[in-house]
């Protein structure tokens, strides 16, 4: 059975700060890998999505890594600031309909 | 530039109570999904409907039906609420094709707390 873990469940750091975020799974048959960010009391919204083929994709200060054969990806955010605080999650796509997330890592970014 | 829509965004209901709560996408996706987030869990599919005029069952389904109106609405409903239905509902759509680089959507969530 497919398992998403992410850890650390939390993380506060200094602003400015370059960070990463971590997530891993236990079965590398997925089509691809997506990062959310959830902020208090909203709903998800998509970061940047690797299929499986892929190593990396970037977007602005965010770059996320995938290693299929190790299970892990990697979320890297640069010079971080306090608007970057938020619940970071993780979901792999395993087929037409099913998504498995992580628990989310929930990030604060101090002043 | 809607995407989803949730309504209600907050409901508290007594147990045994019903209630229908309703989502609608304007992405034109083919697939749409109900999930429940509980505190130290990640989110865990209810039902999702492939296409108009289908449903199936995901994850965590008991206590719950679903209708998928037309391709635009997809509405969960609790016929007969339990406290351990307390949770956040969320709806998301998606496109049906596993190799898109399209992602899920999804909305606000509706926050439900049954007494």
């Amino acid at each position: 059975k497919q398992e998403v873990t992410q850890i650390p469940a939390a993380l506060s750091v200094p602003e400015g700060e370059n960070l990463v975020l971590n997530c891993s799974f236990t079965d590398s048959a997925i089509y691809n890998l997506q990062w959310f960010r959830q902020d208090p009391g909203k709903g998800l919204t998509s970061l940047l999505l690797i299929q499986s083929s892929q190593r990396e994709q970037t977007s602005g200060r965010l770059n996320a890594s995938l290693d299929k054969s190790s299970g892990r990806s990697t979320l890297y955010i640069a010079a971080s600031q306090p608007g970057d605080s938020a619940t970071y999650l993780c979901a792999v796509r395993l087929g037409t309909y099913k998504y498995i997330f992580g628990t989310g890592t929930r990030l604060k970014v101090l002043a | 530039n809607a995407g989803v829509t949730q309504t209600p965004k907050f409901q508290v209901l007594k147990t045994g109570q019903s209630m229908t709560l309703q989502c609608a996408q304007d992405m034109n996706h083919n697939s749409m999904y109900w999930y429940r987030q509980d505190p130290g869990m990640g989110l865990r599919l209810i039902y999702y409907s492939a296409s108009e005029g289908t449903t199936d069952k995901g994850e965590v389904p008991n206590g719950y039906n679903v209708s998928r109106l037309n391709k635009r609405e997809f509405s969960l409903r609790l016929e007969s609420a339990a406290p351990s239905q307390t949770s956040v509902y969320f709806c998301a759509s998606s496109e049906a094709v596993v190799m898109s680089n399209q992602p899920q959507h999804f909305g606000d969530g509706t926050r439900l707390s049954i007494l």
